[in-house]
């Protein structure tokens, strides 16, 4: 079993829809969560980081986080065609072996018009 | 300014030629990585540089030679490479590796590398 799971899709949805992109883990260790968005050949972009239980909210988006059932969210609000784009879960826990990432497999999201 | 720039963009290189990649950031910070990227998988992992040391070789092949000049700074020496090493080459960076938040990484655009 994989340390994080997440569904390669593709996933498709129309503008204007909302999106929920999520991620599960196994390892109780995992305290810091992260979202990147990965554009068609290029880097990944951090979108949200967060180190807590609950929701933080950035503009469109909005990351959860569940410890209890070690599972996290990405929504997207009102998704736009320039939100097409794979997402990548990435998590790590204190002093787990400094610097290292876990990914999940990443979704790719198409958006269209 | 999150920038981690990375030169070149591009290479195509054969299997007898020894090259380089190069990265760069100016976020002062002290941990900086290099990761390989298949097409439709997640970066994986080669190398991590703390405070200018290799604090981490997940056992990646010795025709891969990382090297860290200074904080800034970080190389990938390429030596004798096989056409299955073709992929991405992502530098990331980010404070100092040192666990939690810390660790969120700020990655440059890649090289995307051709070994023929």
């Amino acid at each position: 079993q994989k340390e994080v799971e997440q569904d390669p899709g593709p996933l498709s949805v129309p503008e204007g829809a909302i999106v929920s992109l999520n991620c599960t883990y196994s390892n109780s260790a995992f305290q810091y969560f992260m979202w990147y968005r990965q554009y068609s050949r290029k880097g990944p972009e951090l979108l949200m980081y967060t180190y807590s239980s609950g929701n933080k909210e950035d503009g469109r988006f909005t990351a959860q986080v569940d410890k209890s059932s070690k599972y996290i969210s990405l929504f997207i609000r009102d998704s736009q065609p320039s939100d097409s784009a794979t997402y990548l879960c990435a998590m790590s826990g204190q002093g787990n072996q400094g610097g290292k990432l876990i990914f999940g497999q990443g979704t790719e999201l198409s958006v269209k018009p | 300014d999150t920038e981690v720039t990375q030169t070149p963009k591009h290479l195509v290189m054969g299997m007898t030629n020894k090259k380089s990649l190069k990265c760069e950031q100016h976020m002062g910070h002290r941990a900086m990585y290099w990761y390989k990227q298949k097409a439709k998988k997640p970066p994986e992992l080669m190398f991590v540089y703390s405070y200018e040391k290799l604090s981490i070789n997940e056992s990646v092949p010795s025709r891969f030679s990382p090297e860290c000049p200074n904080s800034s700074l970080l190389n990938l020496h390429l030596h004798a490479l096989q056409p299955e090493d073709s992929a991405l080459y992502l530098c990331a960076s980010s404070q100092d590796g040192g666990g939690g938040l810390r660790e969120t990484q700020y990655f440059g655009p890649g090289t995307r590398l051709l070994v023929l």
